[in-house]
């Protein structure tokens, strides 16, 4: 079974600013697909970015991007030029051979003026 | 194109009722999953269903149920309700036959069983 962990349970950062966020997971499929969604107090889970775990380059999608490090299984997002909307819960999610997503926990992220 | 749509958006029940949520997946998607999600445990995986047969089938127990109709609609039914059932249920859609692409998510269904 894969789990995925999430350590940082609340994060923030000022409007502007870089912030980091962490993941790891741990499997022993050696094909899967990782993600990062965002859930807004709007609650619409929204696909922020995703990564091939076969593919050794890093997914960017305009200010965010990851750091897939696939032998320490880990997979950070970083987030760029923080803006005031992107206060959300951030869940880092795997998505192997099973036909589902395992997510992790989740981190509270607030972007402060 | 229209997003997944779940209805109702907002549902209030009391213990030992049942209900039935419903799922609408984006045009063309084929695969419909479930999930709930509680403060406490997050978001868990419920069932998977691909052209009306259910694929995968998370760690809940057998009051919850689902199907998928030919149309790819999906509905899923919570029997004797708990307390503990209280919680958002948020059905997703994808494209392909393959469980590595992209899911979208409806806005959900915020159950409250009192």
């Amino acid at each position: 079974a894969q789990t995925v962990t999430q350590s940082q349970p609340e994060m923030s950062v000022q409007e502007a600013e870089t912030v980091t966020l962490s993941c790891t997971y741990d499997t022993s499929e050696s094909n899967y697909y990782l993600f990062w969604y965002k859930q807004p107090p709007s609650r619409q889970m929204i696909l922020v970015i995703r990564q091939e775990a076969y593919k050794q380059q890093n997914a960017t999608e305009n200010r965010f991007s990851v750091n897939f490090q696939k032998a320490a299984k880990s997979f950070s997002l970083k987030i760029s030029d923080s803006q005031l909307g992107d206060t959300a819960m951030y869940f880092c999610a795997f998505g192997g051979s099973n036909y589902k997503l395992t997510f992790g926990k989740g981190t509270l992220l607030t972007v402060n003026p | 194109k229209a997003g997944v749509t779940q209805t109702p958006r907002y549902l209030i029940k009391t213990r030992g009722q049942q209900v039935t949520l419903s799922c609408s997946p984006i045009s063309g998607h084929r695969s419909v999953s479930w999930y709930q999600q509680t403060p406490g445990q997050g978001l868990q995986f419920l069932f998977e269903y691909f052209s009306e047969t259910q694929r995968n089938k998370g760690n809940f127990p057998g009051r919850f149920s689902g199907r998928q109709f030919s149309n790819s609609r999906s509905e899923m039914n919570v029997s004797t309700l708990e307390l503990g059932d209280s919680a958002l249920y948020l059905c997703a859609s994808s494209l392909s036959t393959s469980s590595y692409n992209e899911q979208f998510f409806g806005p959900g269904t915020r159950l409250t069983v009192l």
